[in-house]
């Protein structure tokens, strides 16, 4: 029979472009926020991260933006490249919780 | 540091047999994570442990699967019998948690296949 699996949202961009990619979290008392990047066969791994006293982050080619009126947390990437491709997952939490979003796949077109 | 570290990176195995999947943790490192990841599903939290102690195993799907931490340093996610639904990826995850939630380190997984 036909397998159904789980949707991810899919962003394509073409290289050089700036990529932005959304998350809406649902814990009003969460108050650390994380990006994690989540390459083909690999582990997610940590891309940046912002605590809820801060309404933005920058590092390098990326920045996160964190509005907590809505629960809403982007991911802004610049001038993206091909490496960039893979499943961006947000995760928010506060003590020992932790949640993670079902994530994005960031595909770029060379 | 080696990292976080997964062992076995690949298992296949038979419907009913019990399977242990090992993790190491980061040197330093005071929390721990277990997850499952499958194209249905996503990436599931299974359980967490801090200071060697269970906080959240809301995530553990049935009595078949049991956590433990020998010591600081070592995990085993057991799972017996195993089952063909068990399929998946699963990840381990550790962090220096000292008063909330901080970065998480992954291993690089190990893929469990039940036929």
């Amino acid at each position: 029979g036909e397998s159904v699996g789980l949707h991810l949202p899919t962003l394509s961009v073409q290289e050089g472009d700036n990529s932005i990619i959304n998350c809406a979290y649902s814990n009003s008392a969460s108050d650390y926020f994380i990006w994690y990047k989540q390459e083909s066969g690999k582990g997610p791994q940590f891309i940046i991260d912002i605590r809820s006293n801060m309404d933005k982050r920058q590092g390098q080619r990326v920045t996160v933006l964190l509005n907590k009126t809505v629960k809403h947390l982007s991911l802004q990437i610049a001038a993206t490249q091909p490496g960039d491709s893979a499943v961006y997952f947000c995760s928010s939490g506060g003590y020992q919780k932790v949640t993670f979003g079902t994530g994005t796949k960031l595909q770029v077109i060379p | 540091d080696a990292g976080v570290i997964q062992s076995p990176r690949h298992e296949v195995t038979e419907m009913g047999q019990e399977v242990t999947l090992r993790c190491k943790l980061i040197s330093g490192h005071n929390s721990l994570f277990w997850y499952r990841q499958t194209m249905m599903r996503g990436l599931e939290l299974l359980i967490y442990f801090n200071n060697n102690v269970p906080i959240d195993d809301s995530g553990m799907p049935e009595d078949r699967f049991s956590a433990k931490m020998p010591n600081a340093s070592f995990s085993t996610l057991k799972i017996q019998p195993s089952e063909p639904r068990d399929s998946a990826v699963y990840f381990c995850a550790s962090s220096r948690d000292r008063s909330g939630v901080a970065e998480q380190f992954f291993g690089p997984g190990t893929r469990l296949t039940v036929l």
